[in-house]
């Protein structure tokens, strides 16, 4: 039992550039999403995903796209990458009771750390 | 949205010594955990505790949903315990939308 696994673990981009931060569970979770955390600033949400083929947008969705096409998978996309996009990435998820509004225990991947030049 | 501030934002111990990290939180929540994220960013699950009290070994949490805050118990500190503190809520509705307070950072020396 894997978790949550996010690849790759360091990238680096050039400005403009595109790339896809992967997130996979082998948990059959409902729940998945991302976050940003920079320095001083905590944990932000930027998308989240109910459901496969449902996705919402967080605090600071400007500059990512997300899909989620089967319950296991929640891949990041980022389109044309700025140095404000410079930060860790975690990748987390979580499981949902049946017929409640509650979510359980969140657990999160080990990071992904983006550098944009 | 929710706001969730965490107090203190920085603390020092002597190895040996209990604290208490405190989470205040501006809306009902369903949902209520701590985590640690240490020195190596990783980020671990301390309690999943949206009312009441738990505890596992050396740390303790408490949640009273009403008064809107939780407090996380560290005791017999050790060098181990540092790292960064997070408190992270969850209000109603059928979202996954878990919100970060901005973390206690401890420093515990030996």
């Amino acid at each position: 039992n894997a978790g949550v696994t996010q690849t790759p673990k360091f990238q680096v981009l050039k400005t403009g550039q595109s790339m896809t931060l992967q997130c996979a569970q082998d948990m059959n979770h409902e729940y998945m999403s991302w976050y940003r955390q920079d320095p001083g600033m905590g944990l932000r949400l930027i998308h989240y995903s109910v459901g496969a083929g449902i996705t919402d947008q967080g605090e600071v969705p400007n500059g990512y796209n997300v899909s989620r096409s089967t319950t296991e998978d929640f891949p990041l996309r980022l389109l044309s990458a700025a140095p404000s996009q410079t930060s860790v990435y975690f990748c987390a998820s979580s499981y949902r009771p049946s017929g409640t509004s509650v979510t359980g225990e969140l657990f999160f991947g080990e990071g992904s750390r983006l550098t944009v030049l | 949205g929710i706001q969730v501030e965490q107090s203190p934002p920085d603390l020092i111990l002597q190895e040996g010594a209990n604290s208490t990290l405190r989470c205040n939180f501006s809306d009902s929540v369903n949902n209520l955990q701590w985590f640690h994220q240490n020195p190596w960013g990783q980020l671990i699950n301390l309690f999943y505790i949206p009312s009441g009290t738990k505890q596992n070994g050396r740390l303790s949490a408490t949640t009273v949903a009403t008064e809107r805050y939780s407090l996380l118990y560290i005791s017999s500190s050790q060098t181990t315990d540092s790292g960064v503190y997070f408190c992270a809520v969850k209000t109603g509705s059928n979202t996954g939308k878990l919100i970060f307070g901005q973390g206690t950072t401890l420093q515990v020396k030996p």
